[in-house]
């Protein structure tokens, strides 16, 4: 079965300090991977997304990494604000999803993010 | 830019009535897919169209339906509604369903069965 596993479940850290929250997968075929931030009670938004052939994406101060041949990505976040406190969710494509659908969900990792 | 659009934002039912979700993707998007989020838990898919014709059926119960329009808007109707129905249902829109777009998702309906 597809799966897409992330780590750590939740993690706090101070204002201004970096972090890096991982996704392992085992989704085959593979598309793509995103990563997606979820505000408390809102809708997921799109970070990034990667191809296969896409080592790392950056989106300000996110940076997405991928390593194809490992199913690992990680999300780099820099110089945090205490607006990054969300859920941040690893999402992988699947064309062949099925009844889970082209998307396979990680369970996410919840950031807190404290002054 | 525009996103995609739910209605309503929140609705509370009691059990074993209906319910009609609805949702608005963004302008040119011919996909829409539908997903159900408990509480802590990770969105599960329910059903997806594209071009007013179904795509993908996930874990949709018997008691749901949904269907697209013309227009493109896309209506999630739920009867017989139980507590365990209690949760956000997050429709998304992308321009394809060939499974490499990017799906747009909207701020989700957060449904309450009492």
């Amino acid at each position: 079965k597809n799966q897409v596993e992330q780590s750590p479940q939740s993690l706090i850290i101070l204002e201004g300090k970096n972090c890096t929250l991982q996704c392992n997968y085992t989704v085959s075929p593979f598309s793509n991977l995103r990563w997606y931030k979820q505000d408390t009670g809102r809708g997921p938004v799109s970070l990034t997304i990667m191809t296969f052939s896409e080592n790392t994406k950056s989106n300000g101060r996110y940076t997405a990494t991928l390593d194809a041949d490992t199913k690992q990505s990680s999300l780099h976040i820099t110089a945090s604000q205490l607006s990054d406190s969300a859920s941040y969710i690893c999402v992988v494509s699947a064309p062949d999803g099925g009844s889970q659908g082209n998307l396979i969900f990680g369970k996410g990792t919840k950031l807190s993010v404290k002054p | 830019a525009a996103g995609v659009i739910q209605s309503p934002r929140h609705l509370i039912k009691e059990k074993r009535e209906t319910a009609t979700l609805k949702c608005y993707p963004i302008p040119r998007h011919d996909t829409v897919y539908w997903y159900q989020q408990g509480p802590g838990q990770d969105p599960q898919f329910l059903i997806s169209f594209y071009e007013k014709m179904q795509s993908d059926k996930g874990s949709i119960p018997d008691r749901f339906s949904a269907q697209q329009f013309s227009d493109y808007h896309s209506e999630l109707n739920m009867s017989s509604l139980e507590l365990g129905d209690s949760a956000l249902y997050f429709c998304a829109s992308s321009l394809g369903d060939s499974g490499g777009e990017t799906q747009y998702f909207g701020p989700g309906t957060r449904l309450l069965v009492l």
